[in-house]
């Protein structure tokens, strides 16, 4: 099993340009999730599903899109990149949203010039 | 204000010297409180979950033990190779009656040949 799987590992994008982070997992689990990490800060929600199809914000969804249109995948969207945006991101599934340990990708480190 | 505050932000130690790291919390209705260890260019990897005080949980030379206010992560006689970030999660259950995962910082453990 390969776990959860992000693409690319590295990008660099310039401010307002668009993209789209990739996420799959094999684990059939239910919940997924996006994550960005910034140096002196704690981990922070950005987007998460509960289920194909079901969608909801987290703590810092503003510039962010996503959707759930199967189990396994689950991509976030940069609309127009902002410098501010410039961070490592992690996808992260679980079994359930409650009570269940996250398996996390191995991250994304987007630039934004 | 839900918060998690983890302890020291940094710590180097010698091979075979033990030591705890902390993870203090403030959060109503705890749901869970899991660890996890980050290496260097790598997602966060699960380690512990801890449900309810008094809980321990215990693999290799890493044991895990919560409390009513905070959990701790004894290290006992680390090698070189326990060299990481490792991160704190707590999960409650908020007033609305949704649930929230909030991360700490991390402490940085560097052991020392």
């Amino acid at each position: 099993n390969a776990g959860v799987t992000q693409t690319p590992k590295f990008q660099v994008l310039k401010t307002g340009q668009s993209m789209t982070l990739q996420c799959a997992q094999d684990m059939n689990h239910e919940y997924m999730s996006w994550y960005r990490q910034d140096p002196g800060m704690g981990l922070r929600l950005i987007h998460y599903s509960v289920g194909a199809g079901i969608t909801d914000q987290g703590e810092v969804p503003n510039g962010y899109n996503v959707s759930r249109s199967t189990t396994e995948d689950f991509p976030l969207r940069l609309l127009s990149a902002a410098p501010s945006q410039t961070s490592v991101y992690f996808c992260a599934s679980s079994y359930s949203r409650v009570g269940s340990p996250l398996h996390f990708g191995n991250g994304t480190r987007l630039t934004v010039t | 204000e839900d918060q998690v505050t983890q302890s020291p932000e940094a710590l180097r130690l010698q091979e075979g010297e033990s030591s705890s790291l902390n993870c203090s919390y403030t959060v109503s209705g705890l749901r869970g409180l899991f660890w996890y260890r980050q290496d260097p260019g790598k997602g966060p990897e699960f380690l512990f979950t801890l449900y309810s005080a008094g809980e321990e949980k215990e693999k290799e030379r890493l044991k895990a033990t919560l409390t009513k206010k905070e959990s701790f992560l004894h290290i006992t006689a680390p090698k070189p190779e326990d060299s990481a970030t490792y991160l704190c999660a707590v999960q409650a259950s908020t007033q609305g009656g949704s649930e929230k995962l909030v991360f700490g910082k991390g402490t940085k453990l560097t052991v020392n040949p």
